[in-house]
C-alpha cells in the first residue's frame, strides 16, 4: 500500500522557537494534504487543507500565521509551527490524498518546554 | 458543518466478550471510516463504509446511511484490541470523540 512518511516522530523544542514537520508521500502523488492536531485524550481536529501549488485553507480558529503550511510539490508538504508555546504541545498528523486513496503519516508528537 | 458523535466514550470488557461501538453523524456523507489508534498514535484504517456491511475477521461494520449511523462490532475481544476507536466522516474527515476500549485478560 501507499506510504506516507512523516518526520520527525517526536520533537522537543524551547518556547519561542519554530519547528518544521515534513510529510512525504513515497509512492504516489498527493494532490491534497490534510493536517490534523490531537491534544492528549482528545479527538483529531482538522487544522488545514492544502492543494499542491495553492495556499492552504485553514479551519476556523487555526492561526494561519502561526501554522505555516507549504505544499510545493506532489510528494512533500510541511507544517511549521512558528514561535511555539507550551499550549502548542500536541500530536500533529498529516493525511495525503491522491489517486488511489488517502493515507495517514505516522504523526509527530511536539512538546514545547 | 457535519457533527460526528460516538458512544460509549469508554468501554471496559473481559477478554472474549463482544462489543458494539456506535457512530452518529448529522448529515449525509459519502465517506465514513472507522480507525483504531494504537498507543503510539498511529491510525489504523479498519473500514471504509459509507453504507452497507463489511467484515474483516473478528471485526465488522454496518452503516445505515438513511438513518445516519454506523456500528462497529468486535467479536471475541482480545487484549490487543484495546485502544481508541474513531469514526470519521466526509472527505476531510470530521472525527468523533472516540471510544476508549479496554479489554482485560
Amino acid at each position: 500500500g501507499a506510504v506516507v512518511s512523516q518526520h520527525p516522530s517526536w520533537v522537543i523544542c524551547k518556547s519561542g522557537t519554530s519547528v518544521k514537520i515534513e510529510c512525504r508521500s513515497l509512492d504516489f502523488q498527493a494532490t491534497t494534504m490534510f493536517w490534523y492536531r490531537q491534544f492528549p485524550k482528545q479527538s483529531l481536529m482538522l487544522m488545514a487543507t492544502s492543494n499542491e501549488g495553492s495556499k492552504a485553507t485553514y479551519e476556523q480558529g487555526v492561526e494561519k500565521d502561526k501554522f505555516l503550511i507549504n505544499h510545493a510539490s506532489l510528494t512533500l508538504s510541511t507544517l511549521t509551527v512558528t514561535s511555539a508555546h507550551p499550549e502548542d504541545s500536541s500530536f500533529y498528523i498529516c493525511r495525503a490524498w491522491g489517486v488511489g486513496g488517502a493515507f495517514f503519516g505516522q504523526g509527530t508528537r511536539l512538546t514545547v518546554v | 458543518g457535519i457533527q460526528v458523535e460516538q458512544s460509549p466514550p469508554d468501554l471496559i470488557l473481559q477478554e472474549g466478550a463482544n462489543s458494539t461501538l456506535r457512530c452518529n453523524f448529522s448529515d449525509s456523507v459519502n465517506n465514513l471510516q472507522w480507525f483504531h489508534q494504537n498507543p503510539w498514535g498511529q491510525l489504523i484504517n479498519l473500514f471504509y463504509i459509507p453504507s452497507g456491511t463489511k467484515q474483516n475477521g473478528r471485526l465488522s461494520a454496518t452503516t445505515v446511511a438513511t438513518e445516519r449511523y454506523s456500528l462497529l462490532y468486535i467479536s471475541s475481544s482480545q487484549t490487543t484490541d484495546s485502544g481508541v476507536y474513531f469514526c470519521a466522516a466526509a472527505q476531510k474527515l470530521v472525527f468523533g470523540q472516540g471510544t476508549r476500549l479496554t479489554i482485560n485478560p
